[in-house]
């Protein structure tokens, strides 16, 4: 299985901030990598699929960069909204498998 | 406008079997390059990818759980059903259904629904 290890696990950040995920594959997934966001409760959000495509009606402060097996997400400028926990899951290869999640705070 | 929704039991015993649907509404099962994943996550943990089915009927499982988990579809009915057998404690966790288009990401998911099991 192609383990996925995000970092941080939880980032303290204020509204207007630009917060930079990281997500580290334990092999190459060639660009096979998602981004989705989730709020308690609620189901996880796709918000970028095959590394840097925008899903249908995200905000363009999501961007998502990288290559083999180092992605990131970027936030540009905070938001309000934006504050939940942040997943990144590979489908190059089943198992498909999720990172360990990173939680975005309020500073 | 694509929807999925999950139903079945909330509660589970030990040993029992669980089955749970998706019913899927506007798109069809039967439309090229359409696949249906099943999801779950345990409470506080993240999300564990169980099994996916696609339009052809072709079936991915995830080892960890291949021999307690069957997945098929009802074309005629848009539906979708995971067959979880040896219910066990750890098995507890909220379950989701998900539509992908080949090569897209999981796009439309279902509200999900806690399953417990215990006696």
């Amino acid at each position: 299985d192609v383990q996925m290890t995000q970092s941080p696990s939880t980032l303290s950040a204020s509204v207007g901030d630009r917060v930079t995920i990281s997500c580290r594959a334990s092999h190459n997934v060639n660009t096979w990598l998602a981004w989705f966001q989730q709020k308690p409760g609620k189901a996880p959000k796709l918000l970028i699929y095959k590394t840097a495509t925008l899903q249908n009606g995200v905000p363009s402060r999501f961007s998502g960069s990288g290559s083999g097996a180092e992605y990131s997400l970027t936030i540009s400028s905070l938001q309000p909204d934006d504050f939940a926990t942040y997943y990144c899951q590979q489908y190059s290869g089943y198992p498909w498998t999720f990172g360990q999640g990173t939680k975005v705070e309020i500073k | 406008q694509i929807t999925l929704k999950e139903s079945g039991p909330t509660l589970v015993k030990p040993t029992q079997t669980l089955t749970l649907t998706c019913t899927l509404s506007g798109l069809s099962l039967s439309t090229s390059g359409v696949g249906v994943a099943w999801l779950r996550q345990p409470p506080g943990k993240a999300p564990e990818w169980l099994a996916l089915i696609y339009w052809d009927n072709d079936k991915y499982y995830n080892p960890s759980l291949q021999s307690r988990v069957t997945v098929s579809k009802d074309t005629s009915k848009n539906q979708v059903v995971l067959i979880m057998t040896n219910m066990d404690p750890l098995d507890t966790a909220t379950y989701f259904c998900a539509h992908r288009i080949v090569e897209q990401g999981l796009d439309y998911w279902g509200p999900g629904m806690l399953v417990t099991v215990s006696s």
